[in-house]
């Protein structure tokens, strides 16, 4: 069975521009997430998915990052514009449910100059 | 609100030696707690989880924890380490009424060493 795809594996860009990744689940998984991890520090969560529906994203910082799932399966996580402190690994993760273990894929390493 | 402490961000070993990584947890209601490892470049892989049935739970690779109430943790333990062992381990912890998010700690590095 695959796991949870993510591409770009890396991204470097200068600040200002905007940046997206992408996160395919596990085949059947109803539940998607996008964490952040920074350097030294565990994943946070920015945003969960019940198939179409966004039903978390307290965390997300709105004013520049967005993100979508529009038929329920793969996503889209995008920051525009770029801030040097949103340097990080993006990380996708899914699950059968909203209460089954979270499956991870390898993340996004985001540089921003 | 959920949180958790991890003792030591570099814990170094001896190949064969006893592995233990400490996890102290703080939860207004019973937790689901979670292990996971991450090798460099990769996602993050479940070692073990307990979800409120056995206290002592086995996982992968030889890996074990124990879920002590009365002290609010969680340390994983590994009889004999091997060189394949290191990598950056994570605790986590779930409160199932928000809804499955983990809130993770901020990891210990396991060196192994010859």
């Amino acid at each position: 069975e695959a796991g949870v795809v993510q591409s770009p594996r890396y991204k470097i860009i200068e600040k200002k521009q905007p940046v997206a990744f992408w996160c395919n689940p596990i085949s059947g998984h109803n539940t998607l997430y996008w964490y952040r991890q920074n350097l030294g520090q565990g994943p946070e969560l920015l945003i969960r998915y019940e198939n179409e529906e966004a039903v978390d994203d307290s965390q997300l910082p709105k004013d520049r990052f967005s993100a979508e799932r529009l038929k329920g399966v793969d996503s889209t996580l995008k920051i525009q514009p770029a801030e040097l402190g949103d340097s990080a690994v993006y990380l996708c993760a899914s699950s059968l449910e909203g209460r089954d273990t979270q499956y991870f894929g390898p993340g996004t390493r985001l540089t921003v100059l | 609100a959920q949180s958790v402490t991890q003792l030591g961000s570099h814990v170094s070993v001896s190949e064969g030696a006893l592995v233990l990584l400490r996890c102290n947890y703080s939860s207004s209601v019973p937790p689901y707690l979670f292990w996971y490892v991450q090798y460099p470049n990769q996602g993050l892989q479940l070692l073990l989880k307990y979800t409120s049935a056995a206290t002592l739970v086995k996982g992968i690779n030889g890996f074990e924890a124990e879920f002590k109430k009365s002290e609010t943790s969680f340390h994983l333990t590994k009889p004999s380490a091997h060189m394949s062992d290191a990598a950056e381990y994570f605790c986590a912890v779930s409160d199932l009424g928000g809804g499955n998010k983990l809130t993770f700690g901020t990891g210990t590095q396991l060196k192994v060493e010859l």
